[in-house]
């Protein structure tokens, strides 16, 4: 089992509506969590992180996570053309080496006009 | 600031042969990361390095090596490219620490024919 797990789409929400990418993960002791933003061709971007049970506002987009469940979503409110990306869930794992960044496959979305 | 930097950006290898892949940050960052992405699998951990002087092997280690060199570099090296390793690669670096988030460089596309 993939430790951090995400659908991978596409997802496809029309223009102004909300799109929510959901993300679990398997190791109970992880404390960080980010959200990577990634168009076709590019590297990876940082969007969003979160570190606490609830929720996380940052302009159109909010970040959500439930340590008991181990269920980490992102949700972009009117969503946009530019939105369209494949974004990615990435938890920080503490190991004897040090910090691990898992990633998980990925969830592609497109915004329709 | 340059951030992350990768070389090269594109490189075409015959089977057999080796190549290092460079990376460098100049954020005084702790830990580095390399990654391989290819398509429907997400971004793999290959090699982390969570601090100058030490690495730990990631999720898929296998035909890879790695050296920190110091404190700002950390190379990879593919000793005897195989077709399998066709992949863009990603360099990462974090300040290190639970809680931080890694920042990227532009990725090398690597071919292997």
């Amino acid at each position: 089992q993939k430790e951090v797990e995400q659908n991978s789409g596409p997802l496809s929400v029309p223009e102004g509506a909300i799109a929510s990418l959901n993300c679990t993960y398997s190791d109970r002791g992880s404390q960080s969590f980010f959200w990577y933003r990634q168009y076709s061709g590019k590297s990876p971007e940082l969007i969003m992180s979160i570190y606490s049970n609830g929720d996380k506002e940052d302009g159109r987009f909010t970040a959500q996570l439930n340590k008991a469940s181990q269920y980490v979503s992102l949700l972009i409110r009117d969503s946009q053309p530019s939105d369209s990306a494949t974004y990615l869930c990435a938890v920080n794992e503490v190991t004897g080496g040090g910090n691990k960044l898992t990633f998980g496959t990925g969830t592609q979305l497109k915004v329709e006009l | 600031n340059a951030g992350v930097t990768q070389t090269p950006k594109f490189q075409v290898l015959k089977t057999g042969q080796s190549m290092t892949l460079q990376c460098a940050q100049d954020m005084n960052h702790n830990s580095m990361y390399w990654y391989r992405q290819d398509p429907g699998m997400g971004l793999r951990l290959i090699y982390y390095s969570a601090s100058e002087g030490t690495t730990d092997k990631g999720e898929v280690p296998n035909g890879y090596n790695v050296s920190r060199l110091n404190k700002r570099e950390f190379s990879l090296r593919l000793e005897s490219a195989a077709p399998s390793q066709t992949s863009v690669y990603f360099c990462a670096s974090s300040l290190g620490g639970s809680g931080t988030e890694a920042f990227f460089g532009q990725g090398t596309r690597l071919t292997v024919v």
